[in-house]
């Protein structure tokens, strides 16, 4: 079993919905990660989270250090949030990422 | 500021070749590590440094060789190429365990 586990890993959605991409992690950590893939593109930090909620633009990301679990929220999604969406855990000096979620947005 | 600065961006190698994957920061970030990642895997740490002088080895060391001499540059050493080692590399940086992240644009390498 993998450390950090996201679902979905595939996500479609039409222009305006509301997204939600979920991450669990079964070892302690210091911070979360939020992390933005566009396709052949880099990578970009989006949000770092050790506790609560988070908000910037139309992306909320909130965490629940208890339950081991954080989401990220996109509001009235547009095909420009079309990515690859990862969680990365940072634990003792190292990040241990997600195997992603990939999600398409059509207008 | 450039940020990560990562070269090359395409690299072919043939089995058994060396290279080196050049990264530099220019932000005096402690922590620098190097990742790889494959399709349906994931990014997977290669070796990370938390500071001039100091490495140390990740989930998947094996084949790659990496020093820290000075604290903007962290090159990841391929000594003898093999076709498993076709992957994208990303090196990141960031100022103390997890915050001020980023990553550099990464290299696709290829290894026949």
């Amino acid at each position: 079993k993998n450390e950090v586990e996201q679902s979905p890993q595939n996500l479609t959605a039409q222009e305006g919905e509301f997204i939600t991409i979920n991450c669990s992690y079964s070892v302690g950590i210091s911070a979360l990660h939020w992390l933005q893939q566009h396709p052949g593109g880099g990578i970009v930090s989006l949000f770092m989270l050790s506790s609560g909620k988070k908000k910037h633009g139309r992306l909320i990301a909130t965490i629940n250090i208890q339950e081991k679990h954080s989401s990220l929220h996109i509001t009235a999604s547009h095909p420009r949030d079309s990515a690859v969406y990862i969680c990365a855990a940072y634990n003792t000096d190292k990040l241990i990422f997600g195997t992603g979620t990939r999600l398409q947005v059509f207008p | 500021n450039a940020g990560v600065t990562q070269t090359p961006k395409f690299q072919v190698l043939k089995t058994g070749q060396s290279m080196t994957l050049q990264c530099a920061q220019d932000m005096n970030h402690e922590y620098m590590s190097w990742y790889r990642q494959d399709p349906g895997m994931g990014l997977r740490l290669i070796h990370y440094s938390v500071g001039a002088g100091i490495t140390d080895q990740g989930e998947v060391p094996n084949g790659y060789n990496v020093s820290r001499s000075t604290t903007e540059d962290f090159p990841l050493r391929l000594l003898s190429a093999a076709p498993s080692q076709t992957s994208v590399y990303f090196c990141a940086s960031s100022y103390s365990a997890g915050h001020g992240l980023f990553f550099g644009e990464g290299s696709r390498l290829t290894v026949l």
